[in-house]
């Protein structure tokens, strides 16, 4: 089982450039999202879905575009990278239901701005 | 406003002690709260869960963690350190955001060192 795959791992970008994260899951999760992780800040929610062709905006979304257009799939953009944007960006998914929402993440892909 | 507070920001240990690690909260209603771990280079994995009942709750790699309602706390414990232990530990509660959907918030993390 791989659970949750991200790609890359690691990129360098100039600023101004435009990537694309990829989130994969295989555990048929409705739910899937997107979190920064910066020191002492801890994890930030940049956006989410609630199942295929829904996205959400979250606490930071502000120069970044999702979209999720296969259930299993969730992919995050930069149109214009800044150097604001050097973190390390987690998915995770969920399968909503009664009780709690446990959340299952990614290794993480590092993404630095120059 | 809903928050989550982690007021260490590292929590040192001798191998065979017992570890606390401190986590508040301020959330509207009754909160689900949660333990996260992250070792290096990883993501985040789930430790435990406080939905109701007993507050007291077990979890992985003999973690358990205990809920206060009238302290508004939920501290990470574990009778006999490891150095396997050392690693991120995040505190989280389960909010509802603006849009209705329910969602986590993380405390900023504290870094538990657990020495030989």
């Amino acid at each position: 089982n791989a659970g949750v795959t991200q790609t890359p791992k690691f990129r360098v970008l100039k600023t101004g450039q435009s990537m694309t994260l990829l989130c994969a899951q295989d555990m048929n999760h409705e739910y899937m999202y997107w979190y920064r992780q910066d020191p002492g800040m801890g994890l930030r929610l940049i956006h989410y879905s609630v199942g295929e062709g829904t996205t959400a905006k979250g606490e930071v979304p502000d120069g970044y575009n999702v979209s999720r257009l296969k259930k299993q799939n969730f992919l995050l953009g930069l149109e214009s990278a800044a150097p604001s944007q050097t973190s390390v960006y987690f998915c995770a998914s969920s399968r909503p239901g009664a009780g709690a929402n446990v959340l299952t993440f990614g290794a993480g892909s590092r993404l630095t701005v120059l | 406003a809903q928050s989550v507070a982690q007021p260490e920001d590292q929590v040192n240990v001798a191998e065979g002690n017992p570890l606390t690690v401190k986590c508040t909260y301020s959330v509207s209603g009754n909160p689900y709260l949660f333990w996260y771990v992250q070792y290096p280079n990883r993501g985040l994995q789930f430790l435990l869960k406080y939905i109701t009942g007993d507050n007291l709750v077990k979890g992985s790699y003999g973690f358990e963690a205990e809920f206060n309602k009238s302290q508004t706390s939920f501290h990470l414990k574990k009778p006999s350190a490891l150095v396997s232990d050392s690693a991120l530990y995040f505190c989280a509660v389960e909010g509802w955001f603006s849009g209705g959907y329910n969602k986590l918030i993380f405390g900023a993390g504290t870094r538990l060192a657990v020495h030989p």
